[in-house]
């Protein structure tokens, strides 16, 4: 079983689209987050929630729009996908307090032409 | 603004050397400092981590050095193996990470 699992891990699309990714974690874990690695590989913080409650917030367009629906789901919509938007965006998950020992998941991978 | 900085994008060395590799960074109130590791496809893994009140944490092959002084840390691995060849962020945490943007080692058989 996948810890944390993130669908679709590819996905290529449309500028102006709308698309979301989905994240699920199994290990019962309090906090989500998504992460943006993008070509120049940096990885960046974008949300993290905890129990449901969206705790951070980086300066990221409104266009993205994190939900949770409950503590195991983290997903990620985008609104009028651009071609910056294209990048590697991962779920992660990590206990209440221990942000440094995140779990990833795999990764998906966003193509916007 | 780049807070963390890997200057090595890549670093291959011979099956069996060491493995070193250096991060340095900027801000000062980083309570804690990790190194995870990743493979093609799949996302990061932890490997190792230091609190910024002590300068050494061993584990097994792997040990993590930190100079406060110079606001410099790094990552040994003796002996490497084929199995370590991945990419390596090096990882600053205080209410967040902030990420390195990794250097990719080529353990060479």
């Amino acid at each position: 079983d996948t810890a944390v699992s993130q669908t679709p891990k590819y996905l290529v699309t449309q500028m102006g689209n709308d698309k979301s990714i989905k994240c699920e974690q199994n290990l019962g874990h309090d906090t989500m987050y998504w992460y943006k690695q993008d070509s120049k590989k940096f990885l960046k913080i974008m949300f993290s929630y905890n129990n449901k409650e969206l705790i951070i917030n980086e300066t990221v367009p409104n266009r993205f729009s994190p939900k949770s629906p409950d503590k195991a789901h983290l997903n990620l919509h985008i609104n009028s996908l651009e071609l910056g938007d294209s990048a590697v965006y991962f779920c992660a998950s990590s206990l209440a307090g221990r942000t440094g020992e995140l779990f990833f998941g795999e990764g998906s991978r966003l193509t916007v032409l | 603004d780049q807070q963390v900085k890997q200057n090595s994008p890549s670093l291959s060395v011979q099956e069996g050397r060491i493995s070193i590799l250096n991060c340095d960074y900027t801000n000062s109130m980083f309570d804690y400092f990790l190194w995870y590791k990743k493979y093609p496809a799949e996302g990061p893994t932890f490997l190792i981590s230091i609190s910024s009140i002590k300068d050494k944490n061993e584990d097994g092959r792997f040990t993590v050095f930190l100079n406060k002084s110079a606001k410099h840390l790094s990552l040994h691995i003796v002996p490497s193996q084929p199995g370590d060849s991945a990419v390596y962020f090096c990882i600053f945490g205080n209410e967040k990470l902030t990420f390195g943007t990794g250097t990719r080692l080529t353990i060479i058989p």
